[in-house]
């Protein structure tokens, strides 16, 4: 079963645009991690943020995590056509020794 | 780093036929895991190995699916049969250890007919 969710589930933009994803999930965690998915390849870990931390950011990316509401953003600044990529979230569950779940994703399609 | 390999990259079989993924991790990493995506889907784990021990395989058809890791490096994972159902991406990942980053390979595209 999916633990995570992503809203959108599609996203078009405009080059140099901010893109925002969220993600929601149902269970407490450890840890919860994001990851871009390029078309035909595997999936490439970008930020991990702990269950004690609200915000992290690399890059032009912004990761924030809400415990309380069991939810989670990515933002990415200034955005790229080499950003256009699938994007999943993945939780780590308390206790689960890593064991990662995925989200559904969201396609974020960044035009020139 | 080389990355984590796998392969094939792409596999057609008929329904009822046998296959087998093959998957060389990180030099290093303890930690291998077997991920099931199918298409429009996030990936879903089907077994995760902590060096050469089974840590979790509870969403694993363990009727048809089968997996190894000997000597705690390369894995091999098995479909015997295949169903129709089982078309998907089967993506292989590595950490240096529980609760730190997943390095995934490029997958093996898997067709059943």
């Amino acid at each position: 079963s999916q633990q995570g969710e992503e809203d959108p589930q599609a996203l078009s933009i405009q080059e140099g645009e901010n893109a925002t994803m969220n993600c929601s999930y149902k269970t407490s965690i450890n840890n919860l991690q994001w990851y871009r998915q390029n078309s035909g390849r595997g999936l490439v870990h970008l930020i991990l943020i702990r269950s004690n931390e609200r915000e992290k950011h690399s890059g032009r990316l912004r990761v924030t995590l809400d415990t309380s509401k069991k939810s989670s953003s990515l933002l990415i600044t200034a955005s790229r056509a080499a950003d256009t990529a699938s994007y999943f979230c993945a939780t780590g569950l308390t206790g689960g020794g890593n064991k990662l779940t995925f989200g559904t994703g969201t396609q974020l399609k960044v035009e020139l | 780093e080389a990355g984590v390999a796998q392969s094939p990259r792409y596999k057609i079989i008929e329904k009822r036929q046998s296959v087998a993924f093959w998957c060389n991790p990180i030099s290093g990493h303890a930690t291998l895991y077997w991920y099931q995506q199918i298409l429009g889907q996030g990936p879903k784990l089907l077994i995760q190995f902590q060096n050469n021990g089974v840590v979790d395989d509870s969403q694993l058809p363990k009727d048809r699916f089968s997996a190894e890791r000997l000597k705690g490096v390369d894995s091999t994972l098995k479909i015997q049969p295949a169903k129709l159902e089982d078309s998907a991406v089967y993506l292989c990942a590595s950490s240096v250890s529980p609760n730190s980053p997943l390095h995934f390979g490029n997958g093996t595209r898997l067709t059943v007919t």
